[in-house]
């Protein structure tokens, strides 16, 4: 069974340009996580996807951030325009249950704004 | 604020002891707890995960937890240098709006010693 895959793994671009990010999550898990950990600082929930739905995005920093999830299968991440502090790695997890199911993690993606 | 708080280490100890990882959170009502080891660069590997009070064991890895004390740890028996990473505890908490999020510390260091 394939994990949760994420892409690009590295992207370096300068502040004010558009980036997106891509998540595939497990397949058959309905729910989907990203999550940003900015360096020093601890993994931080971002927003949660129930199917196509936004279940939650309380984490997300600004309405810079905007999130997709089209048809329920893989999630884009857009950050427009970025900033220097939206320098992070960010992860995307799914999983089968949202309260008691393990999220599984993707490798992230490097995201640098200079 | 939910918080989940872990001592950042580094934690040495040598080849063969047991190492042990604490945790505590702040949510009274968190049901679930899960332990993820992540090397450097790496993302997050889920390698335990605990709901009742008391101990889990697998393999060389034992789950502990005090819903009263708001406390779980991790024994790792027999530390291999290959154990060597940042070992993070994560709390699923309800967010109030029908999601649960993961809620990380900022994880503990371990060096195994050969």
């Amino acid at each position: 069974e394939a994990g949760v895959t994420q892409f690009p793994s590295h992207s370096v671009i300068e502040k004010g340009q558009t980036v997106t990010l891509r998540c595939d999550p497990i397949s058959g898990h309905d729910n989907l996580y990203w999550y940003r950990r900015v360096m020093g600082k601890e993994i931080k929930f971002l927003l949660h996807f129930v199917k196509e739905s936004k279940q939650d995005e309380s984490g997300m920093p600004n309405n810079r951030f905007l999130a997709e999830r089209t048809g329920g299968t893989y999630s884009t991440l857009k950050v427009q325009p970025a900033e220097l502090e939206d320098s992070g790695v960010y992860f995307c997890a799914s999983s089968q249950d949202r309260r008691w199911g393990e999220q599984f993690f993707g490798p992230g993606t490097r995201l640098t704004v200079l | 604020q939910k918080e989940v708080e872990q001592n950042s280490g580094p934690l040495s100890v040598p080849e063969g002891a047991i190492a042990s990882l604490n945790c505590t959170y702040s949510d009274r009502g968190s049901q679930s707890f899960f332990w993820y080891r992540q090397y450097s660069g790496k993302s997050p590997e889920l390698i335990m995960f605990i709901y009742s009070n008391g101990d889990k064991e697998d393999g060389r890895f034992t789950a502990q937890l005090n819903k009263a004390s708001q406390y779980v740890s991790l024994l790792i028996r027999d530390s291999q240098p290959s154990d060597s990473a940042t070992y993070l505890c994560a709390v699923n908490m309800d967010s109030g709006a029908g999601s649960y999020q993961l809620t990380f510390g900022k994880g503990t260091k371990l060096s195994v010693i050969p």
